[in-house]
This record gives structure tokens, C-alpha cells and sequence, in this order.
């Protein structure tokens, strides 16, 4: 009974590389949230999808960033270009319901982003 | 929108010994409440939630947290903390109508010293 797996757990990129950070939600969630941890900072909301479709991208930055979550396998968030303020904490939840309900929000352990 | 203040970034307080941890929201609306627990290099495991109904939540491993409206505030308390309870407590806020997301205070990091 997996939890939301992410992948890599740890990825390391010089700057203007890109990066790709991937969720599995837990079994039966179609609800996906992205959400970035910056050193000493609490978690900030990034964009919310279900599946083949973005419900809330008012956190994701202009330029340089964009999430997807197919019919089939995992959202993947992708950074082009990356700087080095890009390295942080990006970590993923699900939920059955969406946020229209009272549904927890289910995390992954999160992949840690180190930009040189 | 939301807003969510932790008050305290960091706590540090002896084992046994009571603690509080302070959160106080900002919304226009009504709203759902949150505290969830980051253990080190882990993710987020939600720790007690209100919805509605009692104000006072409990969570199974000795924690609760009352809903106050008028001041609007969440504080976590535990009356006597172990050295497993040492991490970080994020408190969240989401509205209760419509597709919102959830919104995180900065955080508070608990220190448990023997």
C-alpha cells in the first residue's frame, strides 16, 4: 500500500540544466499539489491538477516552470533553465476528494533540488 | 485569500514538559484548520484537523488544538512532551467552499532536550 512516491529523491543540476521532479499519488487519488520548501521557510503552494487538467497554477512562477499530470503515470514537474534560487525542497501531495472537500492531503518525502 | 502566522520559528523546551505551539490565520471566509509534522528529511504526516463540529481536536499521540474564532487562532499544546516529538509543525488553513488550496505558516521547529 505505497504512499505518494517521488522521484528523485535528491537531484543535483548546474545552472541552466533542467530539472524534472516526478509524483505517483497514493492508489485512487486523482488529485495532485506541488508544493516548494525553501531553506528555513515553510511550504508554498505551487499549482494543483487532476488528472489531465491544471485547476490552480496561481503559485507556479511565470517563467521557467511548468506541471502536468497525464491520463497515464505520474505529474512531473519541470523546471527549464535552473538558478541557483531554485534549490529547495519540492514535494508532492494527493487526495481523493480535491480541496472543493474536507480531504487530507496525503505528502511524499519530497525531492531535494541542489542547484551549482 | 488565506494566511496562516506561526508565531515562534523555533521552541525549545525539556523533556516532560508542557509545550504550545502558536498559530493564528487570516480569512474573509470560513475555513478548515491543520497541523502537520515534519520529521527530519521526510514528508508532511498530518498530525489533527477541525472541520467543524468541537472546537478541541485531539491527535492519538497526545496532542490537540482547539479552534478559537474570535481570536482566530489554532494553538497545538501537549501537556508533556517526548524527545520523539522533536520536529517541525506546520499549521495550515484552507477555506471550506470551493477548490482552495491549502496554505502553510512558516513553520515551528520543536526541540526536545533531555
Amino acid at each position: 500500500n505505497a504512499g505518494v512516491m517521488q522521484n528523485p529523491r535528491h537531484l543535483v543540476r548546474r545552472r541552466g540544466q533542467e530539472a524534472r521532479l516526478r509524483c505517483s499519488p497514493m492508489k485512487g487519488h486523482s488529485h495532485v499539489y506541488w508544493y516548494r520548501q525553501l531553506p528555513e521557510e515553510g511550504l508554498k503552494f505551487m499549482v494543483y491538477l487532476q488528472k489531465e487538467n491544471i485547476i490552480d497554477e496561481s503559485g507556479m512562477p511565470k517563467e521557467r516552470f511548468s506541471a502536468e499530470f497525464p491520463k497515464e503515470g505520474p505529474s512531473i514537474l519541470r523546471i527549464q533553465q535552473v538558478v541557483r534560487g531554485d534549490s529547495a525542497a519540492y514535494f508532492c501531495a494527493s487526495s481523493v476528494t480535491g480541496t472543493a472537500g474536507s480531504g487530507e492531503l496525503f505528502f511524499g518525502e519530497g525531492s531535494r533540488l541542489t542547484v551549482l | 485569500a488565506q494566511s496562516v502566522t506561526q508565531l515562534d520559528s523555533q521552541v525549545p523546551v525539556f523533556e516532560e514538559a508542557p509545550v504550545e505551539l502558536r498559530c493564528n490565520y487570516s480569512s474573509s471566509v470560513s475555513v478548515y484548520l491543520f497541523w502537520y509534522v515534519q520529521y527530519p528529511n521526510q514528508g508532511l504526516q498530518l498530525l489533527l484537523k477541525y472541520l467543524s463540529g468541537s472546537t478541541l481536536v485531539e491527535s492519538i499521540n497526545g496532542f490537540e488544538a482547539e479552534f478559537n474564532k474570535s481570536q482566530t487562532s489554532f494553538h497545538l499544546r501537549k501537556p508533556s512532551v517526548h524527545i520523539s516529538d522533536t520536529a517541525e509543525y506546520f499549521c495550515a488553513v484552507r477555506a471550506n467552499q470551493g477548490a482552495q488550496k491549502l496554505v502553510f505558516g512558516q513553520g515551528t521547529r520543536l526541540t526536545i532536550n533531555p
